[in-house]
């Protein structure tokens, strides 16, 4: 199947200090990824949705120049997180899906980002 | 946002016992999907049923679907102790290229 690999696994940072969270599909394009955040014992909540060669449209309640969002290249999303806070501690996952009609979503193994 | 809600919230049984898990959704779909995700780890796509479909199988997972009344329900039979995990219905809009939007999932403890 598809592979989605996202990176850091984990991260820890300073407050005021700024992480990128890299998701990238290995085997296939992508125009379009999502990023998606879990608090614990949560569900996953749909961030933005990062489209290749424009902006990212984000989710009511998500802050665009808090969760900065590139997709470069068709491989290729990053999510930076600028002038971090200990709220924005949190499990940071990527998806894409390969659009052929009716698919699964891939998901990448999540960053999880702690801020001190 | 979120689709709805699922049941139960958290469920406890012994090997070799049936789970079932809820889901119940809100807008009208293109597809639904079930997800397990084990603690601190990504997602792992289980199941896909299509709008049009009423039930699938696979393995040991059974999967129903009712548009009618906006919910579906996951079962698993003769549970292991592998199986315990947190487990989430996806539902994908009738939109081209749109994201998934999850459910509040359901946490599975399956005792040995």
């Amino acid at each position: 199947g598809a592979v989605v690999s996202q990176h850091p696994s984990r991260v820890i940072c300073k407050s005021g200090t700024s992480v990128k969270i890299e998701c990238r599909s290995l085997d296939f394009q992508a125009t379009t990824m999502f990023w998606y955040r879990q608090f614990p014992k949560q569900s996953l909540m749909l961030m933005a949705t990062s489209n290749e060669g424009s902006k990212a449209t984000y989710e009511q309640g998500v802050e665009k120049d808090k969760f900065l969002i590139n997709h470069a290249s068709l491989t290729l999303s990053t999510l930076t997180v600028t002038s971090a806070h200990p709220e924005d501690s949190s499990f940071y996952i990527c998806s894409a899906r390969i659009w052929q009609g009716d698919t699964e979503a891939f998901f990448g193994q999540g960053t999880r980002l702690t801020v001190v | 946002s979120q689709q709805g809600e699922e049941d139960p919230q958290a469920l406890s049984i012994q090997e070799g016992e049936n789970a079932t898990m809820n889901c119940s959704y809100k807008t009208s779909i293109n597809n639904l999907q079930w997800y397990r995700q084990n603690s601190g780890r990504g997602l792992v796509h289980l199941i896909l049923i299509r709008s049009n479909e009423r039930e699938k199988h696979s393995g040991r997972l059974r999967v129903t679907l009712d548009t009618s009344k906006k919910s579906s329900s996951l079962l698993i039979t003769a549970s292991r102790a592998a199986d315990t995990a947190s487990y989430f219905c996806a539902t994908a809009l009738n939109q081209a290229g749109t994201a998934l939007i999850f459910g509040k999932g359901t946490t599975l403890s399956v005792s040995s």
